[in-house]
């Protein structure tokens, strides 16, 4: 089944212990990206990448990090989180540029204290 | 930056009615999509639109792309309480393909 994963689905932690939020997709897609989702603010775009080793900066990108060393996978990484990136988060990939229609992650709902 | 603006923010509506939300934008864009994301999950992708006018149907769902390309519409037709989630327009920008969303509007139908 073509589909995008996100792990873990849930996950609490505490300011400044470091964390990574995995992504993977099994339909050879060349774009992927993180997203994250909060009330009132919609789904804003926090790192994309166009393709392996190639990334770029999205609206919200402050605090995270991300690479892209294998096609299918496209780590979220919180160096050392803080309250404020309490939120729903979404990976997402699409076949390429050009190919505009774009598939999510079931999400990662992240709280940290 | 670029903004969408999506109406309205909330909808709650009789089961069978129809119903109707917008997108506009300041800007032009070349691509829109409708997405759907029930809750707890991810947004599915609805419709794409990919010209000026275009006007497609998925189901009960029809969506057209707005003549100045600044705007786009979702309708639902005979509503029914499986329709209840957010519905979220996008559009495409710039010259990297990035796609920048509206906020949503929420919809609930009452049985």
């Amino acid at each position: 089944e073509a589909q995008v994963t996100q792990n873990p689905r849930y996950l609490i932690t505490v300011t400044g212990k470091k964390l990574t939020v995995t992504c993977s997709q099994n339909m050879n897609h060349e774009y992927m990206s993180w997203y994250r989702q909060d009330p009132g603010l919609g789904l804003r775009q926090i790192y994309y990448s166009m393709n392996v080793e190639v990334t770029d900066k999205g609206d919200v990108p402050e605090g995270y990090k991300v690479s892209r060393k294998e096609k299918r996978n496209f780590p979220l990484i919180l160096e050392s989180p803080s309250p404020n990136q309490t939120s729903l988060y979404f990976c997402a990939s699409r076949l390429r540029q050009g190919y505009y229609e774009q598939y999510f992650g079931p999400g990662t709902r992240l709280t940290v204290t | 930056g670029q903004q969408l603006n999506q109406s309205p923010q909330s909808m709650f509506i009789q089961e069978g009615e129809d119903v109707s939300m917008n997108c506009t934008s300041s800007s032009i864009f070349n691509t829109w999509l409708w997405y759907k994301q029930d809750p707890g999950e991810g947004p599915v992708l609805l419709i794409a639109l990919y010209k000026a006018g275009e006007l497609t149907s998925n189901g009960r769902l029809t969506a057209q792309f707005g003549i100045t390309r600044k705007d786009s519409f979702l309708n639902i037709s005979a509503s029914i309480p499986s329709d209840v989630g957010i519905y979220f327009c996008a559009g495409l920008r710039g010259s990297q393909g990035n796609l920048i969303f509206g906020k949503g509007t929420k919809l609930s139908v009452k049985p």
